[in-house]
């Protein structure tokens, strides 16, 4: 089965700055990712999903961006990041079945 | 489009009660359903999936969840709590098995199990 890595684990970056997650994948190759977004006490925010190599889609509108260099490494950014960006942020591989990351936590201060 | 309910984002049980979370989908397809555990810090954990066939989907952990297509629902049932079972649990819905497929999930509920 899949394995997703996701680092790093957490984060504090203030506001402004810019933001690098990265996630990579093992097990599979072309998989589906996924960047999803959990906030406190809600639940989780589909974000980006791509199906390839530099293919990118956006689910919602916002201060952060997505790219996919590798077949099996997903990245998440920013170049200024925003006190409305703090969560949890999980990659996910979905292939019949989603397989997460163990998740960042970013808190912008 | 499709969207999926939790009703209590809290729930609160004894150990060795019964665990009942409730979900509702809402799907223009015939759904896939899934049920999926995150315990602290941690990504997100399959418990029990419903594709096609049997209604009632037995899950790891003794959990186990019935799909209700007359009633939009995909409640998740335990019939012993453990302390162990203290989570949060997501339901999720997909209209499609194949490559493309995204998963919408629900707010989530809390489990917190009394000793």
């Amino acid at each position: 089965s899949q394995t997703i890595h996701q680092w790093p684990a957490t984060l504090v970056q203030p506001v402004g700055s810019p933001l690098s997650l990265e996630c990579t994948v093992e097990g599979t190759s072309n998989p589906n990712l996924y960047w999803y977004r959990q906030a406190a006490g809600r639940g989780l925010q589909l974000l980006f999903y791509s199906v390839g190599i530099g293919q990118i889609s956006s689910e919602v509108p916002q201060n952060l961006s997505a790219s996919r260099p590798q077949d099996r490494q997903f990245i998440l950014s920013s170049k200024k990041l925003l006190l409305s960006d703090s969560g949890f942020y999980l990659c996910a591989c979905i292939t019949g079945e989603a397989f997460f990351g163990q998740g960042t936590r970013l808190t912008v201060v | 489009a499709q969207s999926v309910t939790q009703l209590g984002s809290h729930v609160s049980v004894s150990e060795g009660a019964l665990v009942l979370l409730r979900c509702n989908y809402s799907s223009s397809v015939p759904p896939y359903l899934f049920w999926y555990v995150q315990y602290p810090n941690q990504g997100l954990q399959l418990l029990l999936k419903y594709t096609t066939g049997a209604t009632l989907v037995k899950g790891i952990n003794g959990f186990e969840a019935e799909f209700k297509k007359s009633e939009t629902s995909f409640h998740l049932t335990k019939p012993s709590a453990h302390m162990s079972d203290a989570a949060e649990y997501f339901c999720a819905v997909s209209d499609r098995m194949d490559s493309s497929y995204k998963l919408i999930f629900g707010s989530g509920t809390r489990l917190l199990v009394r000793p």
